[in-house]
């Protein structure tokens, strides 16, 4: 099945600059990376997403990066604020064995702390 | 449009006894997913429901786990006779279709088990 490898588990930065994230997957069919923002004690909360015919996608301060070849996607989050803080999942699906169903593969998450 | 809606928001139950969880999807949304989340942990994907249809199960435990999404009604996660390593928190995901579509989370169930 998929596996999804996500680093790093935490990530501390100063308010305005730049946070990147990257996930690995191993399922060449998986063809939906979702990216998800968690607060405590919230549910998990979609944030930008990217399929496989795309290599980039931006939404204001944010955009994801995927390369198919190498099997990895990255979250880019440009001038960080204090309330970007918080743990950010990625996950893959749309593999196993060409079933299009959506099963979501987390990783393990990344607890960002932006510092004012 | 409401969101996904999950209840109870927290569930205290002791070894032994039964715990139901219920989700109510987004409106216009037929695909249900169950997701456990340890703590400090990842998403871990349990059931994929359609209406009145369990679609992939693979996740589930085979013992004392069950879900089901009758036509009429809220999905339901049912756990028999909880043991102290159930004590995690549930989340529930609705699609509006199946396949490579955004899921959408509810705001989960904390179980835990006394």
């Amino acid at each position: 099945g998929e596996n999804v490898e996500q680093h790093p588990s935490t990530l501390s930065v100063q308010e305005g600059d730049s946070a990147v994230i990257k996930c690995t997957y191993s399922d060449s069919a998986s063809n939906y990376f979702p990216w998800y923002k968690q607060e405590l004690g919230k549910g998990p909360q979609l944030i930008i997403d990217i399929r496989s015919n795309v290599g980039e996608k931006k939404d204001q301060r944010i955009a994801v990066t995927l390369n198919k070849t190498a099997k990895h996607f990255s979250l880019h989050i440009t001038e960080t604020q204090p309330e970007d803080s918080a743990v950010y999942f990625c996950a893959a699906s749309g593999g196993a064995g060409g079933t299009s169903y959506g099963k979501l593969t987390f990783g393990q998450g990344t607890i960002l702390t932006v510092h004012p | 449009n409401a969101g996904v809606m999950q209840n109870p928001r927290h569930l205290v139950r002791r070894r032994g006894q039964e715990a139901r969880l219920r989700c109510s999807p987004m409106k216009g949304h037929s695909h249900v997913y169950w997701y456990r989340q340890l703590p400090e942990e990842g998403l871990k994907f349990m059931v994929y429901l359609q209406k009145e249809n369990i679609i992939d199960e693979s996740g589930m435990p085979k013992e004392r786990f069950s879900a089901e999404f009758p036509k009429e009604g809220p999905s339901i996660l049912r756990i028999q006779q909880v043991v102290r390593g159930d004590s995690a928190a549930y989340f529930c995901a609705s699609s509006p279709l199946s396949g490579y579509n955004e899921q959408f989370f509810g705001p989960g169930t904390r179980l835990t088990v006394l």
